[in-house]
């Protein structure tokens, strides 16, 4: 059974845009959550994170919101980039129990086209 | 440049045959981690290091893999007798963790480029 969700394995947004990528979870343990980019041939580049006592965590273009009740992430990209295509990963771990290993969800590849 | 590396960053090899990978962590990062990532798939965890003890071990993580950090920097994983079904990309993770006050981690995951296995 898979505990971190994507459901959308891929997006097309026009650059400029907003691009959201959405993720849901399934343990109510996880209390600590991470976006990572990743292109071919290479691994996954780390993004932004956020933990539970939070609902939102912004840098730059890239924000994160948090929906605990929902069991529910988000990641919002705006402006969009060319170069911000790739695909992009929800993780997630129950950090505050000591365990660290991140469970992964399958990713959504993001196209932004010019 | 002073991110994680991994040698090979490719390795072909025939089914049966024995491989090891190599990773080279961020400097003075305690923890060492190895995920499996195939087609269309997340990474998948498979083993991690604090310092030189190995704490956790997936199921995924059969008895043809052994993994070892033998003084606490960098890390080896061994695949004997491989199957066509341990191709896959092999990616190493470090962070810095604080271990004082019950054992959470408190630092971000930083991962190599990998090691794409191919087993024909």
């Amino acid at each position: 059974d898979q505990q971190v969700k994507q459901n959308s394995p891929s997006l097309s947004v026009q650059e400029g845009r907003i691009s959201i990528l959405n993720c849901d979870y399934t343990n109510s343990m996880f209390d600590y959550f991470l976006w990572y980019k990743k292109y071919p041939a290479e691994g996954p580049t780390f993004l932004i994170s956020i933990s539970s006592i939070k609902d939102k965590n912004e840098d730059g273009r890239f924000t994160v919101f948090l929906n605990k009740s929902a069991k529910h992430l988000s990641l919002h990209i705006v402006p969009s980039q060319p170069g911000d295509s790739a695909v992009y990963f929800c993780a997630a771990n129950p950090r505050n129990s000591g365990n660290t290993p991140l469970v992964f969800g399958k990713g959504t590849r993001l196209s932004v086209i010019a | 440049d002073t991110g994680v590396s991994q040698n090979p960053r490719h390795k072909i090899t025939k089914r049966g045959q024995n491989v090891t990978f190599r990773c080279d962590p961020i400097s003075e990062h305690n923890r060492l981690y190895w995920y499996r990532q195939t087609l269309g798939q997340g990474p998948e965890f498979l083993t991690y290091f604090q310092n030189e003890a190995q704490l956790e071990k997936s199921r995924l993580l059969s008895d043809r893999f052994s993994a070892e950090r033998p003084k606490g920097s960098f890390s080896t994983l061994e695949i004997q007798r491989t199957e066509q079904g341990d191709s896959a990309m092999y990616l190493c993770a470090s962070s810095s963790t604080d271990i004082s006050g019950g054992g959470s981690s408190t630092d971000t995951q930083y991962f190599g480029p990998g090691t794409r296995l191919t087993v024909l």
